[in-house]
């Protein structure tokens, strides 16, 4: 079964703070790989795509990718309050994507 | 990025009605769509994957005969939900898939939120 797993969270941080959220992924088949916002109430949002080993910045966002450990992460640098959300991660080996169940994030001002 | 849009937002009808939801690809051609539903403050589920001019594959557990889709075109996936029940009420929301040039990504529609009374 093709898996992603992320921390439901609550994660708080203070604003102005980096907020660091984690995924992993059980397919190794998994080629490339999706970071959405979604607020409260709302449909998904992409922020960011990544489909090569390493980082991938994109303004205070940083996307991170290491295939040998099955594991993306995304930085959220200089934390807005307008950054709290759920953040999906989500893996595509070919088809559909894959999502984890989102991570909440609240930044506190 | 790319535009999905949906209609209804917004839909309120009565049990044992059919509902009918449309999404559609603005400005790119989606052979595939996928149909996903949320219920309050859980994951997204992913109900059925539509295919341009072939049979809906739907996932385990969801009725093909109660939620019906049609992908008629390259920019258009219809669902409709029938003979819809209380039970149905949930927030659906479509994707297409981007498979221009290199990338090969989802962009979500704003969602329809289904109440059935």
């Amino acid at each position: 079964q093709k898996e992603v797993e992320q921390n439901s969270g609550p994660l708080s941080v203070p604003e102005g703070a980096i907020a660091s959220l984690n995924c992993t992924y059980s397919d190794r088949g998994s080629q490339s790989f999706f970071w959405y916002r979604q607020y409260s109430g709302k449909s998904p949002e992409l922020i960011m795509s990544i489909y090569s080993n390493g980082d991938k910045e994109d303004g205070r966002f940083t996307a991170q990718l290491n295939k040998a450990s099955q594991y993306v992460s995304l930085l959220i640098r200089d934390s807005q309050p307008s950054d709290s959300a759920t953040y999906l991660c989500g893996s595509n080996s070919g088809y559909a994507l894959n999502f984890g169940k989102g991570t909440s994030l609240l930044v506190t001002p | 990025g790319a535009v999905v849009s949906q209609h209804p937002s917004r839909v309120i009808c009565k049990s044992g009605t059919s509902v009918k939801i449309e999404c559609r690809s603005l400005d790119f051609q989606a052979t595939t769509m996928f149909w996903y539903r949320q219920f309050p403050k859980q994951s997204l589920m992913l109900m059925a994957t539509s295919n341009e001019g072939s049979k809906a594959t739907y996932e385990q557990g969801v009725e093909k005969d109660k939620f019906l889709i049609n992908h008629a075109s390259l920019t258009l996936s219809t669902l409709t939900v029938t003979s819809a029940h209380p039970e149905d009420s949930s927030f659906y929301i479509c994707s297409a898939r981007d498979q221009r040039g290199s990338t090969d990504t989802q962009y979500f529609g704003p969602g329809t939120r289904l109440t059935v009374l």
